[in-house]
């Protein structure tokens, strides 16, 4: 079974531009959460979706949006990009919402975003 | 969520146990502890989770205190490759799916 998916695996931006990373999860899985991971900040909760709704956020301006598609690929959004948005974004997949014993996330490997 | 506290940094002998520690005394009944690792440049990788009980899958083993304020991380036998930060977190069941990562253990496996 193919793992978590992310396009592109590498970006460069320049500020004030827009990005869009892509995330597609493990086959069945439903739930897609988006984390950014910086070195002085380490792993951050950006949002969760599923089934094409976000249920959760993290503490992320409005800069940083994302979506989720009927075939469960989601997208995340920056616009207006800043120096300090530069970082691996993780997108992770889970089986099912509500809470189960097996229902772990499973990572991608990651977009790694350098703004300059 | 309730928070965690692990070392920053630990070593372990290739071959042997290694056992990494992690309290979480402010955890609630309902609360899980779940720990991933990431390798260098790496997406986390999921290791194992509980609740009250110990666990163990091909990875690793999980002890958790009868008060469940701690737990121990426990790879029977180091290698190279397990040289990683290891997170612990504590997570709610329920309808929000949301880790939230301290900084870690970094476990180096020295040869």
């Amino acid at each position: 079974k193919a793992g978590v998916t992310q396009t592109p695996r590498y970006l460069i931006k320049t500020r004030g531009q827009q990005v869009t990373l892509s995330c597609s999860p493990i086959s069945g899985h439903r739930s897609v959460s988006w984390y950014q991971q910086t070195p002085g900040q380490g792993l951050q909760f950006l949002f969760e979706y599923f089934s094409e709704t976000q249920r959760n956020k993290g503490n992320f301006p409005g800069r940083f949006s994302g979506r989720q598609f009927s075939n469960s690929r989601s997208e995340m959004n920056v616009s207006t990009l800043e120096l300090g948005d530069s970082a691996l974004y993780l997108c992770a997949s889970s089986l099912q919402y509500d809470f189960r014993r097996d229902n772990e996330q499973f990572f991608g490997p990651g977009t790694r975003l350098t703004v300059l | 969520d309730a928070k965690t506290t692990q070392p920053p940094s630990m070593d372990c002998a290739e071959g042997r146990a290694a056992n990494l520690p992690c309290n979480h005394s402010t955890i609630s009944g309902n609360e899980y502890v779940y720990w991933y690792r990431q390798i260098h440049s790496q997406g986390p990788q999921y290791i194992i989770h509980g609740l009250k009980n110990n666990e163990t899958n091909e990875m690793a083993s999980l002890i958790i205190t009868e008060d469940r304020k701690s737990s121990t991380l426990i790879l029977p036998h180091a290698t190279l490759r397990d040289t990683a930060v290891y997170y612990c977190i504590v997570r709610a069941g329920g309808s929000n799916y949301k880790l939230t990562f301290g900084k870690g253990t970094l476990l180096t496996v020295n040869p």
